[in-house]
């Protein structure tokens, strides 16, 4: 059965940084394309990065330098560091499976989310 | 602002019909596959429809997607109260130097 688990959600202040952990089981992490994803409170769903299975990552302008996505093949756990962070930052984060051979953005399996509450 | 536009609501009543639209451009639908999504309240979305018309096994033919140019589709039939809740299309949007995903603002649907 395929399971996504994501932790690492908390307070932190603005400027602070957090890394976020997507633990799959189920699947290999490295044989699809994993997304993280993130939904501010009452606002809808915004993509956040992608990591390939050959390791390209993409981001979303509004993380592009602060946020760096990856990956262990040997704990089969996708990852987002975060730094800078800003109060916009605010939301649910989600990481998904984006199963081999489909298009960006099939997104087939999803985490519960986990909180991160930028503020001081 | 999305750089995908979708009504911010729509409405029917139970066991009628309703589509949802998302409206995008040549650097995203126009030239990129569509996903729909499903997100009932307190949870984390479900992939209704990927690659502008394919059902993942398991979601009902009740959904079905369609694109036609830089609009995309999504239509819903024999309408549940159990399928309200907020749908999102989503797609690659390839305008910049560097891709990058992209998801409309979400439609409310409401079964009256």
């Amino acid at each position: 059965e395929v399971q996504l688990v994501e932790s690492g959600g908390g307070l932190v202040q603005p400027g602070g940084s957090l890394r976020l952990s997507c633990a799959a089981s189920g699947f290999t992490v490295s044989s699809n394309y994993m997304s993280w994803v993130r939904q501010a409170p009452g606002k809808g769903l915004e993509w956040v990065s992608v990591i390939y299975s050959g390791g390209s990552t993409y981001y979303a302008d509004s993380v592009k330098g602060r946020f760096t996505i990856s990956r262990d093949n040997s704990k089969n756990t996708l990852y987002l560091q975060m730094n800078s962070l800003r109060a916009e930052d605010t939301a649910v984060y989600y990481c998904a499976r984006g199963p081999p051979n489909t298009a960006m953005v099939t997104l087939d399996y999803w985490g519960q989310g986990t909180l991160v509450t930028v503020s001081s | 602002q999305s750089v995908l536009t979708q009504p911010p609501s729509v409405s029917a009543a139970p066991g009628q019909k309703v589509t949802i639209s998302c409206s995008g451009s040549s650097s995203n639908i126009g030239n990129n596959y569509v996903s729909w999504y499903q997100q009932l309240p307190g949870t984390a979305p479900k992939l209704l429809i990927y690659e502008n018309n394919k059902r993942p096994s398991g979601i009902p033919d009740r959904f079905s997607g369609s694109k036609s140019g830089t609009s995309a589709t999504l239509g819903i039939t024999g309408l549940q109260t159990g399928d309200e809740a907020d749908y999102y299309c989503g797609t690659w949007d390839s305008s910049l130097s560097a891709g990058r995903g992209v998801f409309g603002g979400g439609t409310k649907l409401t079964v009256l």
